[in-house]
């Protein structure tokens, strides 16, 4: 069974479509995050959330949205695409926020045209 | 603010060959430093961790040991191999949020 699993693994869309990226974690974990990694492979966090409330919201644009419908999910919707946003998106939970490791998904590649 | 430096990559070495990988930090306080693998197309792992000064993490043949008089964590293995290609993140975790350097790609020729 996989720990972290997202859907889709990529995406390809042209700018200003609204898409989404779902991740579930079947480890019982409370937090839950999502991370950008650019083509340099540079890794920024996002947001997480903490049993479905939000917990860290870094300088992101307002056209993405996380939800959290249960503490398993966390999805991201991302209205407007931009080419800027082309990147992999890797969703990763941990038991709770001090827990020291985290556990990542394969990632989502999003391509903007 | 709190941020991790490691050394620019690629780093290309031969099967059986030591491997230093550098890795510098800067952080108020006293941070837990990590070593994460990422093998291609998949999702980062914990490699291995330190969480206080002077502590050695170690997995896999890899250690790395929390410096906090030059503030560094470099990772060192003594005989790697083609299997340990992969991107190597260095990170610390200050509350709630990891912070991690831009990755080092390391290639392991047979």
């Amino acid at each position: 069974d996989t720990a972290v699993s997202q859907t889709p693994k990529y995406l390809v869309t042209q700018m200003g479509n609204d898409k989404s990226i779902k991740c579930e974690q079947n480890l019982g974990h409370d937090t839950m995050y999502w991370y950008k990694q650019d083509s340099k492979k540079f890794l920024k966090i996002m947001f997480s959330y903490n049993n479905k409330e939000l917990i860290i919201n870094e300088t992101v644009p307002n056209r993405f949205s996380p939800k959290s419908p249960d503490k398993a999910h966390l999805n991201l919707h991302i209205n407007s695409l931009e080419l800027g946003d082309s990147a992999v998106y890797f969703c990763a939970s941990s038991q709770d926020p001090s827990s020291y490791e985290q556990f990542f998904g394969p990632g989502t590649r999003l391509t903007v045209l | 603010g709190d941020s991790v430096t490691q050394m620019e990559g690629p780093v290309t070495l031969s099967e059986e060959a030591f491997l230093t990988i550098n890795c510098t930090y800067t952080a108020t306080g006293y941070p837990s430093l990590f070593w994460y693998v990422q093998y291609p197309g998949e999702g980062l792992q914990l490699l291995l961790k330190a969480t206080k000064a002077d502590d050695k993490g170690s997995n896999k043949g890899f250690e790395a040991t929390y410096r906090k008089e030059t503030t560094s964590f470099h990772l060192e293995k003594g005989s790697v191999q083609v299997s340990d290609s992969a991107v190597y993140f260095c990170a610390l975790k200050k509350r709630d949020k990891i912070i991690f350097g831009k990755g080092t790609r390391l290639h392991i020729l047979p």
